[in-house]
This record gives C-alpha cells, structure tokens and sequence, in this order.
C-alpha cells in the first residue's frame, strides 16, 4: 500500500537533547513538507522540500533542521534551540502542492 | 494575503441531523478551497477541494461544500451526521502566490447519539 509513515508515533525527550523524527514516502511525490500542530492552532509549515537536496524554510523553521537525500525521505530534527518543542508533528507529501497527503503523525513531549 | 476563518471551534449535532461548518477565507483571487478532516491522533485526510469549477463540491464520505464568492464562504455541510463523523475539520485555502497553504484554527465537531 502506497502512503506516509511516520515514526516514532510517540517520543519523549529531555531538556536539551535533539530528537529525530522520521517520515518516509512510497507515492513517489516529489514535494515534501513538515508541520507543528498545537491544540487549538492550525497546522503550521516548518519545512518544506519539492526536490531531492533542495528544502525551504517555512514559517516557524527556528530551531528545527531537516535533509532531503533522498525522494522517499524527509527527516526532521528538533534541536535543543527549540524553545517550547513539545507538540504534535505532521509529515505530508504531495504530487502538486496542494493536496497534501499525511502520515499519522509523532506526538513529542518534552520532560 | 489569503487567510482563512474558521467561525466555530466547537459543533455539536445529534446523530442523523445535519451538519454545518463554516468558513470565511480573504483572498484577492480566486482561491482554490479545500477541507480536510482529522480523528484523534492521526494526520489529516482531504474531504474535498474546489479549484474554480463547480462551485458545488462534492467531496467523500456524503460530505460537500459550496463556493460562493459573494459571501467569500466555504462552508461544509451534510445532510444527516454519522458517529464516526466525530473528527476535527480543517478549512484550508491555497496562497496564490506561494502555492503554500494556509489553515484554519479547525472546528471539532462531536456527534451524540
């Protein structure tokens, strides 16, 4: 079956430390895009690849990094620098920028 | 700059009612509109999109929306609501110019038997 997984689903983290969180893709879409979700917010974009070795910021890219080495895959990082990083996060890919298909996310709390 | 308003964080229907959604976005262009729908820790999946077309969308699961650019709405409604309609619904429009999108704060919607 073709589609998004995400991994870990759940991930605990200790003040300070980095945390990688994994997003692989099998549809062949060649853009790729990270988002936060918190409680009562919209999805906001981290960010976003459309090709292989090419990514964007988006609008909330402080304190993450991300790689794009390959198609299928679209690591994120959230670095100590993050300030307030315990949320949920939301990996999607998509064939023409506008829609998005997801995986079912990480949920990251800090400790 | 396109935005988009969600006018309720909360609806609540009884089974078999009806459901309505609404949306407000701002957009000097024609947007393209769409609506997505998420249950409980899981990602988003489209419900439906409108992309200047008929303005009367049909989208999965009995769900539609209509475009009325008078109004500048989006809402989405159904006619009679399941219990596995229980779910947060995203209203999202499309950035002209950056072709990222944009989303709503997301309504949930919760469904009583």
């Amino acid at each position: 079956d073709g589609g998004i997984t995400q991994s870990p689903k759940y991930l605990f983290r200790k003040e300070g430390q980095n945390v990688t969180l994994s997003c692989e893709q099998n549809l062949n879409h060649d853009a790729m895009y990270w988002y936060r979700q918190d409680p009562g917010q919209g999805l906001r974009l981290i960010y976003y690849s459309q090709i292989v070795n090419d990514f964007q910021k988006g609008d909330i890219a402080e304190g993450y990094s991300v790689s794009r080495e390959k198609k299928e895959s679209f690591p994120l990082t959230v670095t100590s620098a993050q300030k307030n990083p315990t949320a949920f996060y939301l990996c999607a890919s998509s064939i023409d920028q506008r829609e998005l298909f997801f995986g079912e996310g990480s949920r990251l709390t800090v400790l | 700059a396109q935005s988009v308003t969600q006018l309720d964080s909360h609806v609540s229907v009884s089974e078999g009612t009806p459901v309505l959604l609404r949306c407000n976005y701002s957009s000097s262009y024609s947007p393209s509109l769409f609506w997505y729908v998420q249950h409980p820790n899981k990602g988003l999946q489209l419900l439906l999109k409108y992309t200047s077309a008929a303005t009367l969308v049909k989208g999965i699961n009995g769900f539609e929306a209509e475009f009325k650019k008078s109004e500048t709405s989006f809402h989405l409604t159904k006619p009679s609501a399941h219990m596995s309609d229980a779910a947060e619904y995203f209203c999202v429009v499309s950035d002209i110019n950056t072709d990222k999108l944009i989303f709503g704060t997301g309504t949930r919607l919760q469904v009583f038997p």
